[in-house]
């Protein structure tokens, strides 16, 4: 399975974007990547996903790099409420869904 | 719609209890995961169904046994509870089809405790 690789901890200040990292240099063609955050207390949840093009969704966006090597979660304003962790997934045809350790985002008010 | 619905919320065993968690979703969801989170880690998979009467192993299958006799639920079975045991589990489902379709839906947890 193809392995993501995402900073432990980023912090933000409220109203300002944020720009989440993912490295996935052995990604394949047919993976999919996807992002879910955790807030704190709950069950995950999904956030966004893509292929090869950018994608927006009232959450957030999705840049993803050409050689789709590594891909950026972004959020516009970032507010307290999405301090959370966020975690970067790749898909495949085995339907399985690897999460890691992901990045805590600490937004300052 | 209660989406997805983890039965007990909260737990606490004897070593070498046995018990089993229950997951129900009522989104006639193809696909269901049960996952675990220990203290400050991320989740790692246990087993994983692809649809009635499937089950595959996850990254940290051992020492846990699932079943998935009707569509709406997965099973995850202890047999004998070990204090490495001791943590949150989520169940998660989706629906049928490839990997473009996406999202999953989690449960709120089960928080167990291994004695």
């Amino acid at each position: 399975d193809a392995k993501t690789t995402q900073p432990n901890s980023m912090e933000s200040n409220e109203e300002e974007p944020v720009h989440l990292p993912c490295n996935h240099s052995t990604i394949s063609g047919t993976d999919y990547i996807h992002w879910y955050r955790q807030l704190p207390s709950q069950g995950p949840e999904y956030v966004i996903h893509g292929l090869t093009s950018n994608v927006n969704n009232r959450m957030a966006s999705l840049a993803i790099a050409e050689d789709r090597k590594s891909s950026t979660l972004i959020l516009h304003r970032a507010t307290l409420r999405d301090a959370a962790v966020y975690y970067c997934i790749l898909t495949s045809g085995t339907y399985k869904y690897i999460f890691g350790t992901g990045t805590r985002l600490k937004v300052l008010a | 719609n209660a989406g997805v619905t983890q039965t007990p919320k909260f737990r606490v065993l004897k070593t070498g209890q046995s018990m089993t968690l229950l997951c129900a979703q009522d989104m006639n969801h193809e696909y269901m995961y049960w996952y675990r989170q220990d203290p400050g880690m991320g989740l790692r998979l246990i087993h994983y169904s692809v649809g009635e009467g499937t089950t595959a192993k996850g990254e940290v299958p051992d020492g846990y046994n699932v079943s998935r006799l009707k569509k709406q639920n997965f099973l995850l079975g202890l047999e004998s509870a070990a204090p490495s045991q001791t943590s949150v589990y989520f169940c998660a489902s989706r629906e049928l089809g490839g990997a473009n379709t996406g999202e999953l839906f989690f449960g709120e947890g089960s928080r167990l405790t291994v004695l």
